[in-house]
């Protein structure tokens, strides 16, 4: 079974560094590309970036551009997330993704980690 | 703002069928293949769709999608209370990284 596993949830404050995890399992890690996606309370879906596991080929969408950075370690099947100053405005729920069709289309998801960032 | 264009809601009784419209553009949806995503509350976005027609293992045929143009759409039909969620499309565009997604569309079973 072709799964991605998320870390868990998060309580932080303002100014805060944060590295969030998402580990696959059940197929070849570095060679499909894998998304970050954010999603606001109450509000939809934003792709944050992409990354390639095999080169660690990574791109960032505009708006998160120098906001956040996306790695991965593909020895142990994992991409991560990391903020050097948490805002409050990072409050959201974070997925992890894998692009498994064509034109990115997102095949697997985990389970989300939920990120809150408060005085 | 997004930039693929989705009607914020639509309803319909069971049983009844819907649809939900995806509005892009050339450097899109006109150039890309259209995925299809379920949220249901609490939980994790599902792929229903994708490349524009295709259903994974495990979708009810119920949910079907098509793409013309610069607009795909996703439709359901025999409308359940199990599907009372938000739904998002989703594609590249040649001029940004990564994904793009639309404002998603909730789907209310009267």
């Amino acid at each position: 079974e072709v799964l991605l596993v998320q870390s868990g949830a998060e309580v932080k404050k303002p100014g805060e560094s944060l590295e969030i995890s998402c580990q696959g399992s059940g197929y070849s890690f570095p060679t499909s590309w894998i998304a970050w996606v954010r999603q606001m309370p109450g509000k939809g879906l934003e792709c944050m970036g992409i990354i390639f596991p095999a080169d660690s080929d990574t791109r960032y969408s505009p708006s998160f551009e120098g906001q956040v950075t996306i790695s991965a370690d593909k020895s142990i099947s994992t991409a991560y997330l990391q903020w050097t100053s948490l805002k409050a405005s990072d409050t959201a729920i974070y997925y992890c993704a894998r692009s498994g069709f064509s034109d990115h289309g997102l095949d697997v998801w985990g389970q989300g980690t939920t990120v809150t960032v408060s005085s | 703002q997004s930039v693929l264009t989705q009607p914020p809601s639509v309803s319909a009784a069971p049983g009844q069928n819907v649809i939900i419209t995806c509005s892009g553009s050339v450097s899109n949806i006109g150039s890309h293949y259209v995925s299809w995503y379920q949220q249901l509350p609490g939980t994790a976005p599902k792929v229903l769709i994708y490349e524009n027609k295709k259903r994974p293992t495990g979708i009810p045929g119920r949910f079907s999608g098509s793409k013309s143009g610069t607009s795909a759409t996703l439709g359901i039909t025999g409308l359940q209370t199990g599907d009372e969620a938000e739904y998002y499309c989703g594609t590249r565009d040649n001029s940004l990284s990564g994904v793009i997604f639309g404002g998603g569309t909730k789907v209310t079973v009267l």
